[in-house]
């Protein structure tokens, strides 16, 4: 059964630089069957998608935050990464690392990680 | 950019009662829709895809319907563990781009 668990800073300053990282288990990131994205959730709010990355390196980015977002892939530690430049308080959510089935759709979720941006 | 509107917000409804989900989309997303299910402090579940496929694991009274614009998730007999909030979300191939409805939230009567 597939596993994905998110890890990294729980809060930053405006203008900082989120990263977080996705370390999957109970299958090979290097698998072609599966997508891994992000989604991010603001409390008490609906659900973003921020972004895909294929096991290749393709990426295919959200337009409203594609000129800040970069997700990035390691096959050699099983982890996917992702990096949102320049946050606001705005950006406080709960961020979500996802896998994509064959059919494109969000069948395996991280328990997620509140990153709050605070001064 | 697809807009997808989920109605009503939310639904009042006792256990064992029939529960009625809408989502409508801006344009047309052919069958490419999904249905979410998220409890309070948990990650969503994905519970319907292609509009009317159940997921792994998915009990036999959820269902789902639709295509093009208008789409509709059906309970058929509420169950406890049902009470939650539900997301519709699209997929379109171009531009690689998923969205999602505002969320249904269906709470005990």
């Amino acid at each position: 059964q597939l596993q994905l668990q998110e890890s990294g800073p729980g809060l930053l300053k405006p203008s900082e630089t989120l990263s977080l990282t996705c370390t999957v288990s109970g299958d090979s990131i290097h698998s072609s069957s599966y997508y891994w994205g992000w989604i991010r959730q603001p409390p008490g709010k609906g659900l973003e998608w921020i972004g895909k990355i294929y096991y290749s390196g393709s990426t295919y980015y959200n337009p409203s935050l594609e000129s800040r977002v970069t997700i990035s892939i390691d096959t050699s530690k099983n982890q996917f990464s992702l990096r949102l430049r320049s946050v606001t308080a705005a950006e406080t959510a709960v961020y979500y690392c996802v896998g994509l089935g064959g059919y494109e759709y969000f069948d395996y979720w991280g328990q997620g990680t509140l990153v709050t941006v605070s001064s | 950019e697809i807009v997808l509107t989920q109605s009503p917000a939310t639904l009042s409804l006792s256990p064992g009662e029939r529960a009625t989900l809408s989502c409508r989309a801006s344009q047309s997303v052919f069958t490419y829709l999904g249905w979410y299910q998220q409890k309070p402090g948990q990650a969503p579940r994905l519970v319907i895809y292609d509009a009317s496929s159940r997921a792994t694991g998915i009990p036999a009274r959820f269902s789902g319907s639709g295509s093009g614009t208008d789409f509709t998730l059906t309970i058929s007999s509420l169950e406890p563990e049902d009470f939650a909030v539900y997301y519709c979300q699209q997929r379109t191939h171009w531009p690689r781009m998923f969205t999602f409805g505002p969320g249904t939230k269906v709470h005990i009567k």
